[in-house]
């Protein structure tokens, strides 16, 4: 069975960083791109960031380019989203996904408040 | 940066056909994937590539695309159906990603 299992969320200062981890089992972690999406409290979907299989392709949404970095590793079966110079708008619940297979994680919460 | 239009909010009644667009200029090229979502849970992948249901989606929720368009359809909408549904494609460089809007879907 696939899972997908987010950690790392929490209350953090505007300004501040955060590190959140995605632990992978029920699949080759290695054989599939991988996903963060975040939603803020009462609003829409939004993609955040794409890696590739091996982790040398990165893709991000415009708004956090240069301030968040996603990363991984197939060896600990772990997807990670490094998180600098939070901004309250980067308030959300952030899930992890193989997104076109419909795979997701329960989400973590991460608040961006003084 | 790309974008996904969807309309705010589609109603019918149960036993109706529910049709919710979705539309890119990136869509002729890429594909369309659409996700239902309902209050306080994560989301559910309803139809990919355009058009194929995952197993375990009831057969009454199907895709299309034509152009610029793309469409998701409920025959015969259930209550349970009720839910925020989005579409979500990437643009025409397949790199940059993006979920439409939302379409809330009430069936009563």
């Amino acid at each position: 069975e696939v899972q997908l299992v987010e950690s790392g969320g929490g209350l953090v200062q505007p300004g501040g960083s955060l590190r959140l981890s995605c632990a992978a089992s029920g699949f080759t972690f290695s054989s599939y791109s991988m996903t963060w999406v975040r939603q803020a409290p009462g609003k829409g979907l939004e993609w955040v960031a794409n890696i590739n299989q091996g982790g040398g392709d990165k893709y991000y949404v415009d708004s956090v380019k240069g301030r968040f970095t996603v990363s991984r590793d197939n060896a600990k079966n772990s997807l990670y989203l490094q998180m600098n110079s939070l901004r309250a708008e980067d308030t959300a619940v952030y899930y992890c996904a193989r997104r076109a297979e419909g795979y997701w994680g329960q989400g973590t919460l991460v608040t961006v408040s003084s | 940066s790309y974008e996904l239009t969807q309309s705010p909010s589609v109603s019918v009644s149960p036993g109706q056909t529910a049709r919710i667009t979705c539309s890119g200029d990136a869509l002729p090229k890429r594909f369309a994937y659409w996700y239902q979502q309902k209050s306080g849970q994560a989301p559910v992948l309803v139809i990919y590539e355009d058009n194929k249901r995952p197993s375990g989606i009831p057969e009454r929720f199907s895709g299309s695309s034509a152009g610029t368009m793309a469409t998701l359809t409920i025959s015969g909408a259930q209550v349970d159906d009720e839910a925020d549904y989005y579409c979500y494609s990437s643009d025409s460089s397949g790199n940059q990603e993006v979920f439409g809007g939302g379409t809330k879907l009430t069936v009563l």
